[in-house]
């Protein structure tokens, strides 16, 4: 396993741009995860799939956030017009789902600085 | 509503102490326990997890839990902590309920040690 991997690891933005991260699972794990964390706290759960489909998202998620998982591989996650509040890191998760408990394994996460 | 609480936020100990972190937890139904470990910029890792069987649940990094359903307890444990066990620590509960599939998490405890 080469873990899961997340690109860019920074980026620094102006308020009012788009941007898009990546998340590259672990291969064959079905469920794909995006937390949020800001400093201090501990990462709060954004949304997730079961292979392509989008199975729940948090209020969290505003109009502006977008992500997909286009055939069930890699994900993406869209931030429009940013804004200052937006500065966290974003956090990829990804698990094999199977019946009963399953482990969430973290990506090195994505540091999003909005000036 | 599902939550976690750790209630230390910041603890220190000596190079060798022994140390327990306290995790309290919610969640209605049978759960799903988990602790991580985050690096300072970096993303999460697994230490151990608890789904069931034997309540003393064994982790890497000489690393201990013990899950306590009559008091909704996951404390982490480890007889003597090294110097590369600062980091931060974050217990989670899984909401696995129906077509959720997020983790809870507390806000944390940030271990130092002391030399």
């Amino acid at each position: 396993d080469t873990g899961v991997s997340q690109n860019p690891r920074h980026k620094i933005t102006k308020r009012g741009q788009n941007v898009t991260f990546r998340c590259d699972p672990i291969s064959e794990h079905n469920r794909l995860y995006w937390y949020r964390q800001t400093l201090g706290q501990g990462p709060e759960f954004l949304t997730y799939f079961q292979n392509e489909a989008q199975l729940e998202k948090s209020r969290l998620l505003s109009d502006r956030f977008s992500a997909e998982r286009p055939k069930g591989s890699f994900s993406t996650l869209e931030i429009q017009r940013t804004e200052q509040g937006d500065s966290a890191m974003y956090l990829c998760a990804s698990s094999l789902k199977v019946a009963g408990g399953h482990e969430q394994y973290f990506g090195p996460g994505t540091r999003l600085t909005v000036t | 509503a599902q939550s976690v609480t750790q209630p230390d936020i910041h603890i220190t100990v000596s190079e060798g102490a022994s140390l327990e972190l306290r995790c309290n937890y919610s969640y209605g139904a049978t759960p799903y326990l988990f602790w991580y470990v985050q690096s300072p910029g970096q993303g999460l890792q697994l230490l151990l997890k608890y789904f069931s069987g034997d309540t003393l649940v064994q982790g890497i990094k000489g690393f201990e839990a013990e899950f306590k359903r009559s008091q909704s307890s996951f404390n982490l444990r480890k007889p003597s902590v090294h110097w590369s066990d600062a980091a931060e620590y974050f217990c989670a509960v899984a909401n696995y309920g129906g077509s959720q599939g997020n983790l809870i998490f507390g806000k944390g405890t940030k271990l130092s040690v002391k030399p």
